[in-house]
């Protein structure tokens, strides 16, 4: 069955870097594209951004553009989420989902997601 | 971008009532609409996609309806189990983001 590992999440001062990782099992990981999301405590969800299947397209939120950066590598079954210059304003569960539609679709369906890892951002 | 707006905020029910969740879209997403549910502590997991059909393992007690800006999620008896919150999500392609509504919390009345 489809399963997802979110690991590198922590405890990071404003402005550092943390790099997470998403392992993924159970499906053939390079047919899929992959979202990262993330939720602040208490609060609602929040779309972070996004891979093609092959890497070939990525997309980012607003609030995290030219900060955050998402790649994968398909021989390691791995996706992963750069995040440079945080604030405290990016604290938050980051789950890691797969996406069931293929990316030419008018529309994305998060069909499996990992349990999330905790990113605390503060000083 | 477009703006989902979900109502209401809460709904307390007992066990065995209906439950009616609605999810307004700022404009058009024609049927391209999803739901998800979330426990404390766990991970969303999706319970309608399409605005009407069922994922994988869901409960037929669940349904979804709408088109365009108007939809609602339908849990037609509430089970112990049920009681979480519900989100709503569409995807933007020009630019590209997904949005999700704000989350409707079903609780125990």
């Amino acid at each position: 069955q489809v399963h997802l590992v979110e690991s590198g999440g922590g405890v990071v001062q404003p402005g550092r870097s943390l790099r997470l990782s998403c392992a993924a099992s159970g499906f053939t990981f390079s047919s899929y594209g992959m979202h990262w999301v993330r939720q602040a405590p208490g609060k609602g969800l929040e779309w972070v951004t996004v891979t093609w299947y092959d890497g070939s397209n990525t997309y980012y939120a607003d609030s995290v553009k030219g900060r955050f950066t998402i790649s994968r590598d398909n021989s390691k079954n791995t996706l992963y989420l750069q995040m440079n210059s945080l604030r405290a304003e990016d604290t938050a569960v980051y789950y890691c989902a797969r996406d069931l539609r293929p990316p030419y679709s008018s529309t994305s369906i998060l069909d499996n997601w990992g349990q999330g890892t905790l990113v605390t951002v503060s000083s | 971008e477009i703006v989902l707006t979900q109502s209401p905020a809460t709904l307390s029910l007992s066990p065995g009532e209906r439950a009616t969740l609605s999810c307004r879209a700022s404009q058009s997403v024609s049927s391209y609409l999803a739901w998800y549910q979330q426990k404390p502590g766990q991970a969303p997991r999706l319970l309608i996609y399409d605005a009407s059909n069922r994922a994988t393992g869901i409960p037929a007690r669940f349904s979804g309806s709408g088109s365009k800006t108007d939809f609602t999620l339908t849990i037609s008896s509430l089970e112990p189990e049920d009681f979480a919150v519900y989100y709503c999500q569409q995807r933007s392609n020009w630019p590209f983001a997904l949005t999700f509504g704000g989350g409707t919390k079903v609780e125990i009345k």
